[in-house]
């Protein structure tokens, strides 16, 4: 069956270094992978898409990279600050569509 | 990009009865999608809410317990009917279409059931 696994584990960073989440996939095979930001009691936000062709995006302090080979994305945030604190989901197209499978998130806190 | 707004926020029902989740986009997308999340979990795609037909929906979702109607672009209800402590979750609306690939939220609705 598919699989998309991210660190379970939380994440705890100092202010200004570099936060790394992974996002591991099995038995998939997508057109594209997505990152969302979600904050408690609020819905997942759209942060970066990366497509099976791409192999790394940029957006302002936050890439991504995705290794079709690996299965493996990961999404860096540079100069992390504490307001970067939130859950990371990792996401994939089900089937080429717009229907997305989550990973369950890794919780990233970043302290001063 | 798209606001999507839900209501109610939230609620707390007695088992046995039914809520109907009300979700509005404020400009017109191709698709919209029903998702849960339970406690510590992530996110999982009950069904898609097709326009004018019967919705979409995936493996352990069914009709009878998730009727969902979408009679315009910018429109969808989610019901979950006959309720258990089990359906306590958050129910997520989303967004999607052209021109890009991207998924858009409402804020969800947490549902508990006594």
């Amino acid at each position: 069956s598919q699989k998309i696994e991210q660190n379970s584990e939380a994440l705890n960073i100092q202010e200004g270094k570099t936060a790394t989440l992974t996002c591991n996939y099995t038995n998939y095979s997508p057109a594209y992978l997505q990152w969302y930001r979600q904050d408690p009691g609020r819905g997942p936000v759209f942060l970066l898409l990366i497509r099976e062709n791409e192999k790394e995006k940029r957006k302002e302090r936050l890439k991504v990279t995705f290794d079709t080979t690996l299965k493996q994305s990961l999404f860096h945030i540079t100069a992390s600050q504490p307001a970067d604190s939130a859950t990371y989901l990792c996401a994939l197209d089900i089937n080429s569509g717009y229907a997305l499978n989550f990973g369950k998130g890794t919780s990233l806190l970043v302290t001063p | 990009s798209a606001v999507i707004s839900q209501k109610p926020s939230r609620d707390i029902c007695q088992r046995g009865t039914s809520l109907t989740i009300q979700c509005q986009v404020d400009s017109q997308v191709t698709m919209m999608f029903w998702y849960r999340q339970q406690p510590g979990q992530s996110l999982t795609l009950i069904a898609t809410a097709n326009q004018g037909s019967e919705a979409t929906y995936e493996s352990g979702f069914v009709i009878d317990k998730f009727p969902i109607s979408r009679p315009n672009l910018t429109f969808s209800t989610l019901t979950v009917s006959n309720m258990s402590p089990e359906d306590s979750s958050i129910y997520l609306c989303s967004g999607a279409g052209e021109p890009t690939d991207t998924q858009y939220f409402g804020p969800g609705t947490r549902l508990t059931v006594l």
